[in-house]
């Protein structure tokens, strides 16, 4: 069965480090995958996609994703944070089927 | 470009009732996808619409339903609700080229049955 899986529930950092969000998928072939990010009582925005091409990704905020293939994952990064960054970030993939398979989502609390 | 709106916001109905929930999309999108979000079961699929026929469709029970409409709105129904189907409910277009299109969010319609 396809699915998306986010092994961290919830990520605490410090305001100025770096983040990274881990997501691995399976499916039969590699699909779209996306990152999206939700702020409290808000609506997903989205931060990235990867569809083909370059396995390094840049997106809004600052934000890049790294395909590995070998790994089955898409992970998340940024190299400084800012306490704006604080919200609940979602892994997604996509197989041409019209609909999108989340993660389990990761939550991010920024320390001062 | 206008994003995806989605109303009402809120909305509290008792167990029993039925409520309609209504989507319009990202000006030039044709595909409407709505999506269950609770704490417990995460972001869950619904159903998809592109051209006012569905093209794919979640495991939820048949008290879930859609249209869409000409002009790309989208609606869906739940008919006797029960505890359980409070939750966010998530809009989200795209174009509607491919099953793979990037899909736009909307704030959500936050439902609470009491």
């Amino acid at each position: 069965a396809q699915s998306v899986t986010q092994p961290d529930i919830h990520i605490t950092v410090s305001e100025g480090a770096s983040l990274e969000l881990r997501c691995n998928y399976s499916y039969g072939a590699t699909p779209y995958l996306f990152w999206y990010v939700q702020s409290p009582g808000q609506g997903l925005q989205l931060l990235l996609k990867y569809f083909s091409g370059d396995t390094l990704v840049q997106g809004i905020k600052g934000f890049e994703a790294e395909f590995k293939r070998s790994q089955s994952s898409f992970n998340l990064r940024k190299p400084s944070v800012h306490w704006s960054d604080a919200a609940e970030y979602f892994c997604a993939a996509s197989s041409n089927d019209y609909k999108l398979s989340f993660g389990a989502g990761t939550t991010v609390t920024v320390r001062a | 470009k206008a994003g995806v709106t989605q109303t009402p916001r809120y909305l509290i109905k008792t167990r029993g009732q039925q409520v309609t929930l209504s989507c319009s999309p990202i000006s030039g999108h044709r595909s409407v996808s709505w999506y269950q979000q609770t704490p417990g079961q995460g972001l869950q699929f619904l159903f998809e619409y592109f051209s006012e026929t569905q093209r794919n469709k979640g495991n939820f029970p048949g008290r879930f339903s859609g249209r869409q409409f000409s002009n790309s709105r989208s609606e869906m129904n739940v008919s006797t609700l029960e505890l359980g189907d409070s939750a966010l409910y998530l809009c989200a277009s795209s174009g509607g080229g491919a099953g793979t299109d990037t899909q736009y969010f909307g704030p959500g319609t936050r439902l609470t049955v009491l």
